[in-house]
């Protein structure tokens, strides 16, 4: 079966402007987990949604936001950007990401490059 | 906080060295661990994971892990590693406290020399 789709996969971004990420997870999943990665600072969760619902944020400002359709795709904005923000997004889908025993399956990331 | 600690950032093995990737986090009770590693290129992937029973736990590509839980670690293992681990490999724990998220290690770069 198809995985985790991530679209788009690279883009370049000036300071200011806000940027739009999607997530198709694996047909199934309702859970769908979003985290930036960046050398040295590893995976930091930024949210994870359920059934169109925020269960869990991570502590990112709220120029960070997301939300996730009746379908379980889900999307990322990440407002007036800095070049900090800079970063690969990764989007992990799982059956229920509420209970310990579930296993994400990760998209292979927008690249987001900040000038 | 509740963190997970990856104590090295960089390893540099000639092939058919053994392996050994520390990890350990800092709460007590019931944890879910995780090893994931992400090949140059390629998506995270689950490398292997711990529930409950075998505190001995074996994955994909002869890697294998042992919870400590009296020292709170979960090292990787490999016995005699090739060119074709090299990646990066992340420790990731989730338990309740954690409302079941992943806390994640800042990862380990794993670098084989041919």
């Amino acid at each position: 079966k198809a995985g985790v789709t991530q679209t788009p996969r690279y883009l370049i971004k000036t300071r200011g402007q806000q940027v739009t990420l999607s997530c198709s997870p694996i047909s199934g999943h309702r859970s769908v987990s979003w985290y930036q990665q960046t050398p040295g600072q590893g995976l930091q969760f930024l949210f994870e949604y359920f059934s169109e619902t925020q269960r869990n944020k991570g502590n990112f400002p709220g120029r960070f936001s997301g939300r996730q359709f009746s379908n379980s795709r889900s999307e990322m904005n990440v407002s007036t950007l800095e070049l900090g923000d800079s970063a690969l997004y990764l989007c992990a889908s799982s059956l229920d990401g509420q209970t310990g025993a579930n296993v994400l399956t990760f998209g292979a990331g927008s690249r987001l490059t900040v000038l | 906080a509740q963190s997970v600690s990856q104590h090295n950032h960089h390893v540099i093995l000639s092939e058919a060295a053994s392996l050994e990737l520390g990890c350990n986090y800092s709460y007590g009770g019931t944890v879910n661990l995780f090893w994931y590693v992400q090949y140059p290129g390629q998506h995270l992937q689950l490398l292997l994971k711990y529930f409950s029973g075998d505190p001995l736990v074996k994955g994909i590509k002869g890697f294998e892990a042992e919870f400590i839980k009296s020292k709170f670690s979960f090292n990787l293992r490999k016995p005699s590693v090739q060119w074709s681990d090299t990646a990066e490999y992340f420790c990731a724990v989730n338990a309740g406290w954690s409302n079941y998220q992943l806390i994640w290690g800042a990862g380990t770069k794993l670098i084989i020399k041919p």
